[in-house]
C-alpha cells in the first residue's frame, strides 16, 4: 500500500514556481522521501530525495517538515517540459532490502 | 551503458503463451528492480535483486511470474500462461546499491490478446 497521498492534479503558469505537496504521516525514521516524475510513455525520472533536511539540486528543492509527516517539491521556474506526473515516494528499507512504493501521483500541467 | 535498457519495447502475445522480458541495467549497478504499471496507475513493485539473489519478491502477483539475474547484471522477467490482466508496462530500474537512487528504463509494453 502507498505510504503517501498527493493531490491528483495541479496547474502552474509557465515561469512560476510549482509547489507540489505530499503527505506521508506514517513514515518511519529510516525511510527516505523520494520524488520521481514521469512524462507520457517514458520511464520514471529521478528528481530528488531526502531524509529530514531540506535538499536542493539543479532540478528542484525538497522541503521536509520537522515532524517528517509531509513534504513539498518545488520547481522554481516551471517550463512546459515540466508537465508530467510527479510521484512522491517513501523508500522502504527492511533488513537490507529496498523498494519504492509509488502512489498515484500528481498530474502537473504547466500552462503557457 | 548510458542508461537502463529494456527489450523488447513492445510485445504482443496470445493468452496462454510464455513471455520473457529483458533488462540491461546500468553498468556496475548491483541493485535491480522490476515494476509493473497499469494504465493510469503508479508503478507497482514486483521484485528487488541485490546482486544475483532476489532479496524481495513479495510483489510478484502469483507463481506464473518469475525473474532471474544469474550473473548479477542482466535480468529476465518470465511470465507463464499469460492472461489478459497481465497487460501492462513492465519497468526495470537499477541503482549502484540499494541505498542510492534508482534509474528506470523506458519499459516494455506487454499486450496479451
Amino acid at each position: 500500500d502507498a505510504k503517501t497521498t498527493q493531490p491528483p492534479s495541479m496547474d502552474c503558469a509557465e515561469g512560476r514556481a510549482a509547489n507540489l505537496p505530499c503527505n506521508h504521516s506514517t513514515i518511519s525514521g529510516n525511510e527516505y522521501v523520494y520524488w520521481y516524475r514521469q512524462i507520457h510513455s517514458q520511464g520514471p525520472q529521478y528528481i530528488i530525495h531526502g531524509l529530514k533536511n531540506n535538499e536542493t539540486n539543479e532540478m528542484a528543492s525538497l522541503i521536509i517538515t520537522e515532524d517528517r509527516k509531509s513534504s513539498t517539491l518545488i520547481l522554481p521556474h516551471a517550463t512546459l517540459r515540466d508537465t508530467a506526473v510527479y510521484y512522491c515516494i517513501v523508500r522502504v528499507a527492511t533488513s537490507g532490502t529496498y523498494k519504492y512504493i509509488f502512489g498515484t501521483g500528481t498530474r502537473l500541467k504547466v500552462l503557457a | 551503458g548510458a542508461g537502463v535498457s529494456q527489450t523488447p519495447s513492445n510485445k504482443v502475445t496470445e493468452k496462454g503463451k510464455y513471455v520473457e522480458l529483458r533488462c540491461d541495467p546500468i553498468s556496475g549497478h548491483t541493485a535491480l528492480y522490476w515494476y509493473r504499471q497499469s494504465l493510469g496507475q503508479g508503478p507497482e513493485f514486483l521484485i528487488y535483486f541485490q546482486g544475483t539473489g532476489a532479496a524481495d519478491d513479495s510483489g510478484l502477483p502469483n507463481d506464473r511470474f518469475f525473474a532471474v539475474r544469474p550473473e548479477g547484471s542482466v535480468s529476465t522477467l518470465k511470465i507463464q500462461r499469460t492472461e489478459r490482466g497481465d497487460s501492462a508496462v513492465y519497468l526495470c530500474a537499477s541503482s549502484f546499491t540499494g541505498v542510492t537512487e534508482a534509474f528506470f528504463g523506458q519499459g516494455t509494453r506487454l499486450t496479451v490478446v
